[in-house]
């Protein structure tokens, strides 16, 4: 089975600071994973994936993950923070072989602070 | 543009009432779902599909239908079964069988009033 833990579910950081959105993962196969960002009543848009090839993987809007398969984690940094960053933001896992059918951490909602 | 178009944006419903949530998509993918979203929460799958004239319950599906008579449409049937149904419903597609993740709709908020 797998699954996946976003560790926290609100984050308060102030503009022009770094942000860190942490996520942990259990999956018996290697997985793929992404980051998803929601704005308020909108869908989501995929910010960054990763599918085994480079460990650190740069997405849009300045962000930027990491897998650590030791750690079975995907953190999602970005160095400074944009007023316009503010937004629920979703780990999610997808299983290869398992149909493409993806698993959503329960998201972590990020504010920030002028 | 290819794109994944969920209509209507807001819609109203009394109790008791079907409604049909539309969901349209023209990148050619094989597979849609249907996610229900409340608030604080993460997504919840009702029901996906991964070939035409075929679909399958997901975690949430009582009260729910869906149909996938063309490759372009798989529309969700919110039933007077659902006991509470006020929520916010994303639909989305993806490749089959593929590593690049799901291309997600703009979302319809129901609300039972």
């Amino acid at each position: 089975a797998q699954s996946v833990t976003q560790l926290d579910s609100h984050v308060s950081v102030s503009e022009g600071t770094p942000v860190l959105l942490r996520c942990n993962y259990s999956s018996s196969y290697s997985p793929s994973l992404f980051w998803y960002v929601q704005h308020p009543n909108k869908g989501l848009q995929l910010l960054l994936k990763y599918t085994s090839a480079a460990t650190l993987v740069k997405g849009i809007n300045g962000f930027e993950a990491e897998f650590k398969k030791s750690e079975t984690s995907f953190h999602l940094t970005k160095p400074s923070a944009h007023m316009s960053d503010a937004a629920e933001y979703f780990c999610v896992v997808s299983l290869r072989g398992a149909g493409n059918m993806l698993t959503f951490g329960g998201g972590t909602r990020l504010m920030v602070k002028p | 543009d290819g794109g994944i178009t969920q209509s209507p944006k807001y819609l109203f419903r009394k109790e008791g009432q079907n409604v049909t949530l539309s969901c349209e998509q023209n990148l050619n993918h094989d597979a849609m779902y249907w996610y229900r979203q409340d608030p604080g929460q993460g997504l919840r799958l009702i029901y996906y599909s991964q070939i035409v004239n075929d679909f399958q319950k997901g975690d949430i599906a009582e009260g729910y239908s869906v149909s996938r008579e063309k490759k372009e449409s798989f529309p969700l049937t919110v039933t007077s079964a659902q006991k509470n149904p006020t929520a916010f419903y994303l639909c989305a597609s993806s490749v089959d069988r593929s590593v690049d993740g799901y291309t997600f709709g703009s979302g319809t908020r129901l609300t039972v009033v």
